[in-house]
């Protein structure tokens, strides 16, 4: 039982042009969500995150957005450049009893192509 | 500052042998984790620690335990590796139950 999905594996976008990946969720306790990104033969690295009480959130160019009724976020990478060639995965986080713990997407190839 | 280290890098084990990985970080926080990533999975949480001394199962915790003596340091142990522990395993340390900061990660290979 996935509670945190990533519905597309891979994206290709050109460079200069705007990237949207998406993440759904099923757990109505999620109340905290952030975006890894993770190059080949790292760790992932934290890049943006959004609590439930916004619905959007910006850092640069990046922006997260949060629609709590559609249980859905998507993350805007604007303009998309090569180095944002990654793999980014979607993590939530319920408040409560297993706070603690980060549930993760599958995650979203993103190649931006020069 | 080095952030979180993970040694080793890589490992190859046979069925059967057992192994620890270390995870150590200069950070000064109080909750660690260590994860498992799998083709086409995202990150699965084995087991926490939310203090020294402490450790906590977590999503798939089965043949591996986890000890934390000492709070820059997490390790996590298999006592008999088995071929479906074949994974790259991530450790990961935060100050809150927010933001994570993450490892380089150890591949491990068990023949």
């Amino acid at each position: 039982d996935q509670q945190v999905k990533q519905n597309s594996p891979s994206l290709s976008v050109q460079e200069g042009r705007i990237s949207i990946l998406n993440c759904d969720y099923t757990n109505s306790m999620f109340d905290y969500f952030l975006w890894y990104k993770k190059y080949p033969a790292e760790g992932p690295t934290f890049l943006i995150s959004i609590s439930s009480i916004k619905d959007k959130n910006e850092d640069g160019r990046f922006t997260v957005f949060l629609n709590k009724s559609a249980k859905h976020l998507s993350l805007h990478i604007v303009p998309s450049q090569p180095g944002d060639s990654a793999v980014y995965f979607c993590a939530a986080r319920s408040s409560g009893a297993g706070s603690y713990q980060l549930t993760f997407g599958k995650g979203t190839k993103l190649s931006v192509i020069p | 500052n080095a952030g979180v280290t993970q040694t080793p890098k890589f490992r190859v084990l046979k069925t059967g042998q057992s192994m620890t990985l270390l995870c150590a970080q200069d950070m000064n926080h109080e909750y660690m984790y260590w994860y498992r990533q799998d083709p086409g999975m995202g990150l699965r949480l084995i087991h926490y620690s939310v203090g020294e001394g402490t450790t906590a199962k977590g999503e798939v915790p089965d043949g591996y335990n986890v000890s934390r003596l000492k709070k820059q340091n997490f390790l996590l142990g298999l006592e008999s590796a088995a071929p479906s522990q074949t994974s790259v395993y991530f450790c990961a340390s935060s100050e809150s139950h927010n933001e994570q900061f993450f490892g380089p990660g150890t591949r491990l290979t068990v023949l």
